[in-house]
């Protein structure tokens, strides 16, 4: 069965930590891998995206990774800040038909506190 | 800052009503897409097209349809609300290729009461 998993859950950090959040996925054949992040009340907006060939794609202070052996990506936010705060979600895409087939985690709430 | 519009924002209606929930892009994209999203969980795909004049259902079992008459348009509508119809509706394009982001609306949160 396809899947994606996230984790934690939940994230709470103080203003200029750094943090990870972690995401393991079962979809085959894979396609691509993205962040997305979600603010509350809006709709999620694109962070990254990464092909089976790609180990590190950076937006900013947002560096996401790829292990497509082990089928595992990271999400690593440097110097966080306040409005950093959202939910993180991870998306993978299957090559198995036209759509290329999105599925999604239940992402991460990340709150940064000052 | 994507140019993908949905309306209304926040909707609260009765039990039985038609809802039309409305969507728009000015960017062109042809893949369109419904998703609908509950606290804490994970987005569904409800409906998708691929263009003009193309529809296809989703993963997750839907009561509503869609309409795609022109590129820039994608409504979905409720012939006959339920409570159980109550939850966040999230619009969302992209380019043709699988590699290309998708772009979502800020949603519509329905309360069906």
């Amino acid at each position: 069965k396809n899947q994606v998993e996230q984790s934690p859950q939940s994230l709470i950090i103080l203003e200029g930590k750094n943090c990870t959040l972690q995401c393991n996925y079962t979809v085959s054949p894979f396609s691509n891998l993205r962040w997305y992040k979600q603010d509350t009340g809006r709709g999620p907006v694109s962070l990254t995206i990464m092909t089976f060939s790609e180990n590190t794609k950076s937006n900013g202070r947002y560096t996401a990774t790829l292990d497509a052996d082990t089928k595992q990506s990271s999400l690593h936010i440097t110097a966080s800040q306040l409005s950093d705060s959202a939910s993180y979600i991870c998306v993978v895409s299957d090559r198995g038909s036209t759509l290329g087939r999105l599925y999604f985690g239940r992402g991460t709430q990340l709150t940064v506190w000052p | 800052e994507a140019d993908i519009y949905q309306t209304p924002r926040y909707l609260v209606i009765g039990t039985g009503k038609k809802i039309t929930l409305e969507c728009s892009q000015t960017m062109g994209h042809d893949k369109m897409y419904w998703y609908q999203q509950d606290p804490g969980m994970e987005l569904h795909l409800i409906h998708y097209s691929y263009g003009v004049n193309s529809t296809e259902k989703g993963d997750l079992s839907s009561e509503s349809t869609v309409s795609r008459i022109r590129t820039e348009h994608f409504p979905l509508t409720l012939e006959s609300a339920r409570p159980s119809h109550t939850s966040q509706y999230l619009c969302a394009s992209s380019r043709g290729e699988s590699n290309q982001p998708q772009h979502f609306g800020d949603g519509t949160r329905l309360s069906i009461l």
